[in-house]
């Protein structure tokens, strides 16, 4: 079954609004979970870290401004698009990695992000 | 720099042409492989984690090895249901994505 939950699976927002992205942890508590994006026909791009009660750790490059992340449950992170803009608009996902250094990820399906 | 490349890009196979993929890595220390399967328009799905050279990974038509510097995933008599990209990531420090492979299995 699933292990992670993301909503909304696509979302259309005109320019200069924000959209929240949640994604959840359905099989077990995740102090950390991961942002990416990906655009098409390209590789994932991790944007954060997030870790539940602390501040996330952004790539470089990326506006934490720009991109909140809130973790404030052991099984919810939350990612805010603030101020959207068409440039935006890209395919993004969250994933969790059970304890143990070298475990792998699993990711939730997706959202597709859109800005008119 | 760390880096994961996949080839072929894209890959067109009739029904039951057996084939593989490739993914060359370049890390400082590897901590695990992975092969990821992506749908169209979905999370990628988790296939299989390889950690030292030598080691293989199957899954009905689906076999992942690993050497040194690359992994292997190999099609066994593909089907059209095995149409989807194919990622590739690394973790040394962080997880590195390769950009996949595209697989198209033509009926």
């Amino acid at each position: 079954g699933a292990v992670v939950s993301q909503h909304p699976s696509w979302v259309i927002c005109k320019s200069g609004t924000s959209v929240k992205i949640e994604c959840r942890s359905l099989d077990f508590q995740a102090t950390t979970m991961f942002w990416y994006r990906q655009f098409p026909k390209q590789s994932l791009m991790l944007m954060a870290t997030s870790n539940e009660g602390s501040k996330a750790t952004y790539e470089q490059g990326v506006e934490k401004d720009k991109f909140l992340i809130n973790h404030a449950s052991l099984t919810l992170s939350t990612l805010t698009v603030t101020s959207a803009h068409p440039e935006d608009s890209s395919f993004y996902i969250c994933s969790v990695s059970r304890q143990g250094v070298n475990s792998p990820l699993h990711f939730g399906n997706g959202t597709r992000l859109t800005v008119t | 720099e760390d880096q994961v490349t996949q080839s072929p890009e894209a890959l067109r196979l009739q029904e039951g042409e057996s084939s593989s993929l490739n993914c060359s890595y370049t890390v400082s220390g590897l901590r695990g492989l992975f092969w990821y399967r992506q749908d169209p328009g979905k999370g990628p799905e988790f296939l299989f984690t390889l950690y030292s050279a030598g080691e293989e990974k199957e899954k009905e038509r689906l076999k992942a090895t690993l050497t040194k510097k690359e992994s292997f995933l190999h099609i066994t008599a593909p089907k059209p249901e095995d149409s989807a990209t194919y990622l590739c990531a690394v973790r040394d420090d962080k997880i590195i994505f390769g950009k996949g492979t595209r697989l198209h299995i033509l009926p």
